[in-house]
């Protein structure tokens, strides 16, 4: 069964630091793998979309980095301001005969602090 | 370019009622998705529309069905609405690209559905 897993659940941070956020999935087969971030009542934004032969990649002040080996992406935040309080959400989209599909992780919740 | 749009945002419905969401993609993007989000499971995904036709479909009962238009609208359409319907409902757009790459799914605001 295809599960992406997100760690930490909730994370608080001082304005002006840093943070990683974790994402392990048992998809198959890998197609894509995609951050999103989502603003209390309102719809995902993506931030990153990668594929297998993508090691990093860089939107701003957020870097995704993905290890298809070990399955493994994660998102840092650099610097954070009070505006990257919000979900992060993974989502690994497998190939698939109709079409590919996607899973959800379930979500960090990140709160940055003054 | 306006973004994806939802209509309507709130929605007050009781047990048993049905309800139809609508979804109006950017203009262009001819691929639409439909997602529930809640607390407890987080985002689902419901089912996907290109060119009129469902190119794929979660795990959810035949309660839940959508369509679309010629013109990429999207609607949804859940019948004899139990409790536990109770969501955000989200849609999504996407370009649709004939080499099969995947595109950015751009979403909506969504729907927020209470159902008492």
């Amino acid at each position: 069964k295809n599960q992406v897993e997100q760690s930490p659940q909730s994370l608080i941070i001082l304005e002006g630091k840093n943070c990683t956020l974790q994402c392990n999935y048992t998809v198959s087969p890998f197609s894509n793998l995609r951050w999103y971030k989502q603003d209390t009542g309102r719809g995902p934004v993506s931030l990153t979309i990668m594929t297998f032969s993508e090691n990093t990649k860089s939107n701003g002040r957020y870097t995704a980095t993905l290890d298809a080996d070990t399955k493994q992406s994660s998102l840092h935040i650099t610097a954070s301001q009070l505006s990257d309080s919000a979900s992060y959400i993974c989502v690994v989209s497998a190939r698939g005969a109709a079409g590919n599909k996607l899973t959800f992780g379930g979500g960090t919740r990140v709160l940055v602090k003054p | 370019k306006a973004g994806v749009t939802q209509t309507p945002r709130y929605l007050i419905k009781t047990r048993g009622q049905q309800v139809t969401l609508s979804c109006s993609p950017i203009s262009g993007h001819r691929s639409v998705s439909w997602y529930q989000q809640t607390p407890g499971q987080g985002l689902q995904f419901l089912f996907e529309y290109f060119s009129e036709t469902q190119r794929n479909k979660g795990n959810f009962p035949g309660r839940f069905s959508g369509r679309q238009f010629s013109n990429s609208r999207s609607e949804m359409n859940v019948s004899t609405l139990e409790l536990g319907d109770s969501a955000l409902y989200l849609c999504a757009s996407s370009l649709w690209v004939s080499s099969g790459r995947e595109e950015t799914q751009y979403f909506g605001p969504g729907t927020r559905l209470l159902v008492l």
